[in-house]
């Protein structure tokens, strides 16, 4: 059973960058597809974006279009998120999850979860 | 963008209540619908897919329905680890997703 484990939590400046990875364990990523989602402190959960292979390019929520990169590393099994110019209110736990399919390409699911990374945005 | 509303967006209960959690849809999904639970310090875990099919190894006291625009989840017989924040989510835009604005269960 594939698990995901993530890297480490991160303090950063404003302004700066933060790349969080997620490798697969116990599993491969081959045709795999991974989302990343974020909850900040009392708030949500948030859909930021993914890579889907079935689609070209990796997909983005509209609020993180020029700011997001997200890659995916099939030769080590590891998913990439790279945030830009951060802000104090990107503090939040990162989670990285695979997107799993039913018979339809629309029926999507996230599971399993990565344990999430706690980024830290301050001056 | 197809947005998600919750409601309520917080409820107060006791163990062995039956709790009902209601997910809305701006425009029809289909049953294009997940469910997840989340604990504080916690993963979100995958409860329900596609409206209404359980997840391996997720206890039957769970169970979802609806269809088009409305959707519930529903706790059969709470129980202790149950008390958390439920979050819907569509993926009828696939690869784009969204998350409803969660409902969190208290210990009444």
């Amino acid at each position: 059973q594939v698990h995901l484990v993530q890297s480490g939590a991160e303090v950063k400046k404003p302004g700066s960058s933060v790349r969080v990875s997620c490798k697969a364990s116990g599993g491969t990523f081959s045709n795999s597809s991974i989302a990343w989602v974020r909850q900040a402190p009392g708030q949500g959960l948030e859909w930021m974006g993914g890579i889907i292979p079935i689609f070209d390019t990796p997909h983005y929520a509209q609020r993180f279009q020029g700011r997001l990169t997200i890659i995916a590393d099939e030769a080590t099994s590891t998913a990439y998120m790279e945030l830009n110019t951060l802000r104090s209110d990107d503090t939040a736990v990162y989670y990285c999850a695979g997107v799993r399919f039913g018979e339809l390409l629309r029926e999507n699911w996230f599971d399993p979860w990565g344990p999430g990374t706690q980024v830290t945005v301050s001056s | 963008d197809i947005q998600m509303t919750q409601s309520p967006s917080s409820l107060s209960a006791s163990v062995g209540d039956r709790v009902t959690i209601t997910c809305r849809a701006s425009q029809s999904i289909n049953n294009f619908l997940n469910w997840y639970r989340k604990k504080p310090g916690k993963a979100p875990e995958l409860l329900i897919y596609s409206t209404s099919t359980l997840q391996s190894g997720v206890p039957p006291r769970f169970s979802g329905s609806g269809s088009g625009t409305d959707f519930t989840l529903t706790i059969s017989s709470l129980q202790p680890e149950d008390f958390a924040t439920y979050f819907c989510q569509q993926t009828f835009s696939s690869p784009l997703f969204t998350f409803g604005p969660g409902t969190k269960v208290d210990i009444k």
